[in-house]
């Protein structure tokens, strides 16, 4: 099936300091992405939609000059998370949707993010 | 707004057991999902429903479809060890692929 794949997989930052978080389709096109959040033992929450050549689009409460979204490419979006926090640790999941018989919604192996 | 709504959270079952999980959701969608995650671990695909009435079957688990009473089931039939984990459905809104998660019904089977 098709494969997604994220990076870094865990990654430690000092409050204050910027993480960029990659997500990236390998065998197909992706217009579209999701980014996804999740507290420990809790579900996951849509962030934003990114969309290849456009502006990503925010779910109410995620603030889009934190969270930057860039879809540069066809098989690549990032997620950069500025200025963080010890409250923006958590474990953000990217994925896109490949069509086909089972337009399956493919995900990739997730980032945990701890804020120090 | 689409909601969806999972049951039982919790679940600790006998190895041998079956049992079901129930996904319930708010407004009609096409595309239903499950999925597994393992701790510290992403998302594991194990079922696309697309249709009313769809049942798909893969080793111990089950999962049927019905469009009409928005109720999706994940049947498991003689509980294995290997089978604890969280699952997940989530359903996909009629205006794209983004997702609408349960949330989560944890599995433990114990000896």
């Amino acid at each position: 099936g098709a494969v997604v794949s994220q990076h870094p997989s865990r990654v430690i930052c000092k409050s204050g300091t910027s993480v960029k978080i990659e997500c990236r389709s390998l065998d197909f096109q992706a217009t579209t992405m999701f980014w996804y959040r999740q507290f420990p033992k809790q579900s996951l929450m849509l962030m934003a939609t990114s969309n290849e050549g456009s502006k990503a689009t925010y779910e109410q409460g995620v603030e889009k000059d934190k969270f930057l979204i860039n879809h540069a490419s066809l098989t690549l979006s990032t997620l950069t998370v500025t200025s963080a926090h010890p409250e923006d640790s958590s474990f953000y999941i990217c994925s896109a949707p490949a069509w086909g018989p089972n337009t399956e919604a493919f995900f990739g192996q997730g980032t945990r993010l701890t804020v120090v | 707004e689409l909601k969806v709504e999972q049951n039982p959270l919790f679940l600790s079952m006998q190895e041998g057991k079956n049992y079901t999980i129930y996904c319930n959701y708010s407004t009609t969608s096409d595309r239903l999902y499950w999925y597994r995650q393992d701790p510290g671990k992403s998302l594991e695909s194990l079922f696309v429903l697309l249709s009313n009435g769809a049942v798909k079957q893969e080793g111990r688990l089950m999962a049927s479809l019905d469009t009409k009473a928005r109720l999706s089931t994940l049947h498991i039939t003689a509980a294995v060890h290997d089978l604890s984990a969280t699952y997940f459905c989530a359903v996909a809104s009629n205006s794209g692929y983004a997702l609408n998660f349960g949330k989560g019904t944890s599995l433990l089977v114990t000896p």
